[in-house]
């Protein structure tokens, strides 16, 4: 089945403490984004790649990194992360970037920073 | 500063109506989508388009580029098109911006 998939799906942490967020579509897709949703501001981008190590910022990547080292894998790191990261993330993918290329998303990782 | 539009931020509306849902963008674009996110979370992509209009089913989407504006049409709205419906648009540098959203809710 042609899927993204996010793991975990519910993490609960402290501040400080590195964490990664997994993100692996096995569709051949070029593109990958990561994006986070919170109340009241809606989903916001924060790093996007075009594909195999190129990676770009984007609206919000400050406290965040990623790596794009194989097509189907682009893990969301957290160096140190904080409350204001507290959030539910998405990763989501499409074959490239494009008017014609459909966005497919995972299920979505609720992140809560204490 | 929001580079994205939309409106109602809510919108309830009976079974059988016809839904209309906007969204305004300030930005240059490549691309503009229209997405659905379920209550349980999940989103979905609906339309993408750069001019004119497309239509799936009971739901139509337009764009008028000169105007910046775009809008989500359903007939003959249903209990289950309930969800939040999200535009997003694509920049020439191939970054997304999104509107905050419209809750709808279809009472049967």
């Amino acid at each position: 089945e042609a899927q993204v998939t996010q793991n975990p799906r519910y993490l609960i942490t402290v501040t400080g403490k590195k964490l990664t967020v997994t993100c692996s579509q096995n569709m051949n897709h070029e593109y990958m984004s990561w994006y986070r949703q919170d109340p009241g501001l809606g989903l916001r981008q924060i790093y996007y790649s075009m594909n195999v190590e190129v990676t770009d910022k984007g609206d919000v990547p400050e406290g965040y990194k990623v790596s794009r080292k194989e097509k189907r894998n682009f893990p969301l790191i957290l160096e140190s992360p904080s409350p204001n990261q507290t959030s539910l993330y998405f990763c989501a993918s499409s074959l490239r970037q494009g008017l014609y290329n459909e966005q497919f998303f995972g299920p979505g990782t609720r992140l809560t920073v204490l | 500063k929001n580079e994205v539009e939309q409106s109602p931020q809510n919108l309830t509306a009976q079974e059988g109506e016809f839904i209309t849902i906007n969204c305004s963008y300030s930005v240059g674009i490549s691309a503009l989508h229209w997405l659905q996110q379920h209550p349980g979370g999940g989103i979905v992509s609906l339309f993408m388009l750069s001019s004119g209009k497309k239509k799936h089913g009971r739901l139509i989407a337009t764009i008028n580029i000169q105007e910046k504006h775009s809008s989500l049409h359903i007939t003959a709205s249903h209990p289950r098109d309930s969800a939040v419906y999200i535009c997003a648009v694509l920049n020439p540098g191939n970054q997304f911006y999104f509107g905050t959203g419209t809750s709808l809710t279809v009472i049967p």
